[in-house]
């Protein structure tokens, strides 16, 4: 089955530590993203990609790092610099051309600062 | 800068009792407006992408409807696991990226 997966579904993180949030997609899209969902906020951008090896912040990118050196894959780090980092973070993947640039989306890692 | 704006932020129904949800949207050229639905704990599950004022879109007790400015969701004769966040996102012909508005939580009572 094509799809996106997020690993892992619960990640918990000490002050001051960097951590890595996988996602890997089979869907042959060229576009991926990352969004953090905070209650009450909605889905806000913090980074995309559209193609390999080149990315761009989106509108909380601060904390944040990501990179693209395959395709399917899209990691994202949150750094010690990211002085909240406790929420749901979702990733998500497009294709290109009408009819097809619906964002399919992975089921979240939880974060939570410990 | 586009804007998304979802109303209400909260509606409770009867099982049975038919209402709309509400997005109101401004940006720079509209590529496409999507809906989706989520559930707690879980990634939102695409629903419909409208591209064009005066389409609509329909999918068992939902049915998706968009002008220039706004697009409203339909649901008839909801049932209670039709209960779940609906959120409304627009994708500008700028790029591809989505751009979301904060959801209505919809809860559906027997």
């Amino acid at each position: 089955d094509g799809g996106i997966t997020q690993s892992p579904k619960y990640l918990f993180r000490k002050e001051g530590q960097n951590v890595t949030l996988s996602c890997e997609q089979n869907l042959n899209h060229d576009a991926m993203y990352w969004y953090r969902q905070d209650p009450g906020q909605g889905l806000r951008l913090i980074y995309y990609s559209q193609i390999v090896n080149d990315f761009q912040k989106g509108d909380i990118a601060e904390g944040y790092s990501v990179s693209r050196e395959k395709k399917e894959s899209f990691p994202l780090t949150v750094t010690s610099a990211q002085k909240n980092p406790t929420a749901f973070y979702l990733c998500a993947s497009t294709g290109r051309g009408r009819g097809n640039t619906e964002a399919f989306f992975g089921q979240g890692t939880r974060l939570t600062v410990v | 800068e586009d804007q998304v704006t979802q109303s209400p932020e909260a509606l409770r129904l009867q099982e049975g009792e038919s209402s709309s949800l509400n997005c109101s949207y401004t940006v720079s050229g509209l590529r496409g407006l999507f809906w989706y639905r989520q559930d707690p704990g879980k990634g939102p599950e695409f629903l419909f992408t409208l591209y064009s004022a005066g389409e609509e879109k329909e999918k068992e007790r939902l049915k998706a409807t968009l002008t220039k400015k706004e697009s409203f969701l339909h649901i008839t004769a909801p049932k209670p696991e039709d209960s779940a966040t609906y959120l409304c996102a627009v994708q500008a012909n700028s790029g591809y990226a989505l751009n979301f508005g904060k959801g209505t939580s919809l809860l559906v009572t027997p």
